[in-house]
């Protein structure tokens, strides 16, 4: 079936620092892609998407493309900042085999000190 | 705009006892779903609904009831809390199965049960 691997955190990061989070995923026909963001004590929201391949979602500095070849949708931010410390989480939908539920990876939480 | 609202925030159970966490969504969106957020381990869906009347089970839906009388609702039950039930509960919905579009995510319920 369907599945979401992240890169496993925590990942802790100067302000400014250049940040990477990586996420592959196995899935047969064109899923969509998302990445959610979840700040402490809230709940998930959608930080960026992409729907078919070579897509670049972006929002807030962070961005993702769609790599089909590759099965990955890394998350990359060139300057992060202390409000940027959260959980980071994954997510496919659709595909051949999936009827529309989103699939998340384990999250991975990114601390930013100052 | 209260968007997905869930209630209680925090609860605490015996083992063996029944509750039902809430969920209400005021944007009229189809589709809805509760998911199981434990560490290491991202969410996983528990159980979900693409409109009233209609239910189906998620990832992990054992020792968990759902109904969905209207599009607003979509409270979970547990019929005999155990131990390992204890998590984060989150609420989502959609406009439409999540192909491509976003999930509004509540705030969550911090389930202990002892």
């Amino acid at each position: 079936g369907n599945s979401v691997t992240q890169m496993e955190g925590p990942v802790t990061l100067s302000e400014e620092a250049f940040l990477t989070i990586n996420c592959t995923y196995t899935a047969t026909g064109y899923p969509s892609l998302f990445w959610y963001v979840q700040y402490p004590g809230e709940g998930l929201q959608l930080l960026l998407k992409a729907t078919k391949a070579d897509d670049k979602g972006s929002n807030k500095g962070f961005e993702a493309t769609y790599r089909k070849e590759t099965t990955s949708f890394h998350l990359e931010k060139g300057s992060v900042q202390v409000s940027d410390s959260a959980v980071y989480f994954c997510a496919l939908s659709g595909g051949s085999s999936n009827t529309g539920k989103l699939i998340f990876g384990q999250g991975t939480t990114l601390q930013v000190k100052p | 705009n209260a968007g997905v609202t869930q209630t209680p925030k925090f609860q605490v159970l015996k083992t063996g006892q029944s509750m039902t966490l809430q969920c209400a969504q005021d944007m009229n969106h189809e589709y809805m779903s509760w998911y199981r957020q434990d560490p290491g381990m991202g969410l996983r869906l528990i159980h979900y609904s693409v409109g009233a009347g209609i239910t189906d089970q998620g990832e992990v839906p054992n020792g968990y009831n759902v109904s969905r009388s209207t599009t607003e609702d979509f409270p979970l039950r547990l019929l005999s809390a155990a131990p390992s039930q204890t998590s984060v509960y989150f609420c989502a919905s959609s406009p439409a199965q999540l192909l491509n579009t976003e999930a509004f995510f509540g705030q969550g319920t911090r389930l202990t049960v002892v």
